[in-house]
């Protein structure tokens, strides 16, 4: 059965101090690993697709690179407005279904 | 930009009564989907839906729901009779064509109060 494991739960960072959020996974053959963005009481926001190892994507003060087994979204200088609920998932051989992980909450303070 | 709508943004309902949750997929999208979320964990996958005909469902989806493409825009799931652990967010989402490289857009959700 497929994994999607994401850590840590919950992240706070001050203003401008970079760190880097873990999606491991275990799926049988990947076809596609997604992340979104959730603000409260929203829908999943869809951030970047990695497809294959050593791939890596950007967008503003976001990186997301994937290996074999996981992925990292590193978050650069973050400001309070990057607060918000980070969504891994996974698509695999098996069908249409995305699989998420539980989400990593960051909040970031001024 | 092209966006995925959801009706009613909140639904309270009694236990055993039907409710029906509307999505208008983006316009050119062929392939729809319902996920859950409930409070606290993480979003489930509920069913996808291609060419009038249900692709897949999760085990969630049991004979309790029911989804349906009444005419050209519309996307509903039907609840037949609400339990309490029927509450949740419901997420409707869509893609361009389905296949697995296929990125799911989703829309803001209901809320789904069962009582």
């Amino acid at each position: 059965e497929d994994q999607v494991t994401q850590s840590p739960e919950a992240l706070r960072l001050q203003e401008g101090e970079s760190s880097s959020l873990n999606c491991s996974y275990t799926v049988s053959g990947l076809r596609g690993l997604f992340w979104y963005r959730q603000d409260p009481g929203k829908g999943p926001e869809f951030l970047f697709t990695l497809y294959s190892a050593g791939e890596e994507k950007e967008k503003e003060r976001l990186k997301a690179t994937l290996t074999k087994k996981e992925s990292f979204l590193h978050i650069t200088a973050p400001k309070p407005e990057d607060s918000a609920t980070y969504l891994c998932a996974v698509h695999s051989n098996s069908g249409y279904a995305l699989n998420f992980g539980k989400g990593t909450s960051l909040l970031v303070t001024p | 930009e092209p966006e995925v709508t959801q009706t009613p943004s909140h639904q309270v309902t009694q236990m055993g009564q039907e409710v029906i949750l509307r999505c208008v997929p983006i316009s050119n999208h062929l392939y729809f989907y319902w996920y859950r979320q409930i409070l606290g964990q993480k979003v489930e996958f509920l069913v996808s839906f291609y060419n009038n005909e249900i692709s897949e469902k999760s085990e969630i989806f049991d004979d309790q729901f029911s989804v349906e493409r009444p005419d050209g825009s519309n996307f509903t799931l039907k609840i037949r009779s609400t339990k309490l652990e029927d509450s949740a967010m419901y997420f409707c989402a869509s893609s361009e064509r389905g296949g697995a490289t296929d990125t799911q857009y989703f829309g803001p959700g209901t809320r789904l109060t069962v009582l």
